[in-house]
């Protein structure tokens, strides 16, 4: 079945410092991957939309600014926390559909971000 | 932005049991989909049904929808310890982009 790279799995970073965490699409192309983030106890929210060659869509209260979003290729979607405080600890989680598949998305492993 | 809601926030049973889950929505969908996540682990899409369809049955996993109450269900007949997980609904847009619930943590106690 299709597979959903995540990497890292965990990180910690310094205040004021940013993160690069990757998504990639192991065995199929993905025009579009999702991002999401889901704090302790909570549900997975969207963050935005990421779109290959075109700019991602961010969804209402997500700063584009913070969370910088690249889909430079069929297989690959970075998403970069910029200048992380510590409220940005969280769980992010990126998800992709092959579109060969007619049912269900799949995700990665997500990737769990400590900010100190 | 939509969100479905889990219905209970928390269920614990007894290994053998079966656990239903409830989840409801709040505009009209194309699809809703069933989805596990093992503490903080990334998640396994279990099952999706369509929004013409009433029940859909994936081994010991039964969803119903019912699309004039906005509501779907998830049972999971004899339980297994294994079960144990929080599951989301997430309701399918469009723009392929999904919402999820607020999760049922399920403990099922050997």
């Amino acid at each position: 079945g299709a597979v959903v790279s995540q990497h890292p799995s965990r990180v910690i970073c310094k205040s004021g410092t940013s993160v690069k965490i990757e998504c990639r699409s192991l065995d199929f192309q993905a025009t579009t991957m999702f991002w999401y983030r889901q704090f302790p106890k909570k549900s997975l929210m969207l963050m935005a939309t990421s779109n290959e060659g075109s700019k991602a869509t961010y969804e209402q209260g997500v700063e584009k600014d913070k969370f910088l979003i690249n889909h430079a290729s069929l297989t690959l979607s970075t998403l970069t926390v910029t200048s992380a405080h510590p409220e940005d600890s969280s769980f992010y989680i990126c998800s992709a559909r092959d579109r060969a598949q007619r049912d269900g998305y799949t995700f990665g492993s997500g990737t769990r971000l400590t900010v100190v | 932005s939509q969100q479905g809601e889990e219905d209970p926030q928390a269920l614990s049973i007894q290994e053998g049991e079966n656990a239903t889950m409830n989840c409801s929505y709040k505009t009209s969908i194309n699809n809703l989909q069933w989805y596990r996540q093992n503490s903080g682990r990334g998640l396994v899409h279990l099952i999706l049904i369509r929004s013409n369809e009433r029940e859909k049955h994936s081994g010991r996993l039964r969803v119903t929808l019912d699309t004039s109450k906005k509501s779907s269900s998830l049972l999971i007949t004899a339980s297994r310890a294994a079960d144990t997980a929080s599951y989301f609904c997430a309701t399918g847009e469009y723009g392929n982009q999904f919402y999820f619930g607020t999760g049922t943590s399920l403990t099922v106690i050997p």
